[in-house]
């Protein structure tokens, strides 16, 4: 399943909102209706973290600032307030079916 | 402390082999399927491989479907992947990573999705003459 994100890059103004966009190639809702994808975070030289899991459920120790939304095809990752340590590169990826993919990646930078 | 700890990476020749560990305490590791994801420079993450808790049942990526496999010994709460025949384009970091969560009660299994959790620091894999 292809997952295409937009923007690949996004400068961010600290304390202003971000948005983004992730595109699956098929349906990721599930019978069971939860939505099959995540979002994960790579900051400079850590591993990646998990934010977002099922669509819209939070990870555990992940700020409220962080937002997942969507269903079906189009996903979106929103940050209310982007603070200094947000960033680093933003993926989606999508668990219905293996092989899981990952978008291309988002990389998010302090104006 | 729950965690999953990588080794193995080091430089290797095209068309040789390595095989990579992933050591997990503080859980129930062999509760748990697995997975190993890598990260290539100038390019995104990349899902490669997933184990069920039990071993018996394994997932590729195309990209390496052939090549590597993917392994476990929960006696041991190590995960592993042997790759073969390793190309330029295998150079990456890799990273094991937690998954879905297996219970079973009485005669049924119940499976628990809460994202790929837990992460390890990664190894890293040059592959190059």
């Amino acid at each position: 399943i292809m997952m295409t994100q937009s923007p690949l890059s996004l400068p961010v103004t600290p304390g202003e909102p971000a948005s983004i966009s992730c595109r699956s190639g098929q349906s990721l809702l599930h019978t069971n209706g939860y939505n099959y994808v995540d979002w994960y975070l790579q900051k400079p030289g850590q591993s990646p973290q998990l934010l977002i899991y099922l669509g819209s459920n939070r990870a555990s120790g992940v700020p409220d600032r962080f937002s997942g939304s969507g269903s079906g095809t189009d996903f979106t990752l929103k940050i209310s307030r982007v603070e200094a340590e947000d960033v680093g590169v933003y993926s989606c990826m999508q668990v219905l079916q293996t092989p899981y993919t990952f978008g291309q990646g988002t990389k998010l930078e302090i104006k | 402390q729950v965690q999953l700890v990588e080794s193995g990476g080091t430089l290797v020749k095209p068309g040789g082999s390595l095989r990579l560990s992933c050591e997990g305490s503080g859980f129930p590791f062999s509760d748990y399927y697995l997975n190993w994801i890598r990260k290539t420079p100038g390019r995104g993450l990349e899902w490669l491989s997933s184990i069920r808790p039990g071993g018996g049942n394994t997932y590729y990526a195309d990209s390496v479907g052939g090549r590597f496999t993917i392994s476990r010994d929960n006696a041991r709460n190590s995960l592993y992947l042997q790759m073969d025949n390793l190309r330029a384009e295998d150079t990456a970091v890799y990273f094991c990573a937690r998954g879905t969560q297996t219970l079973v009660r009485g005669v049924q299994m119940y499976y628990h999705y809460y994202g790929l959790d837990v992460w390890g620091q990664g190894t890293t894999v040059i592959v190059s003459s």
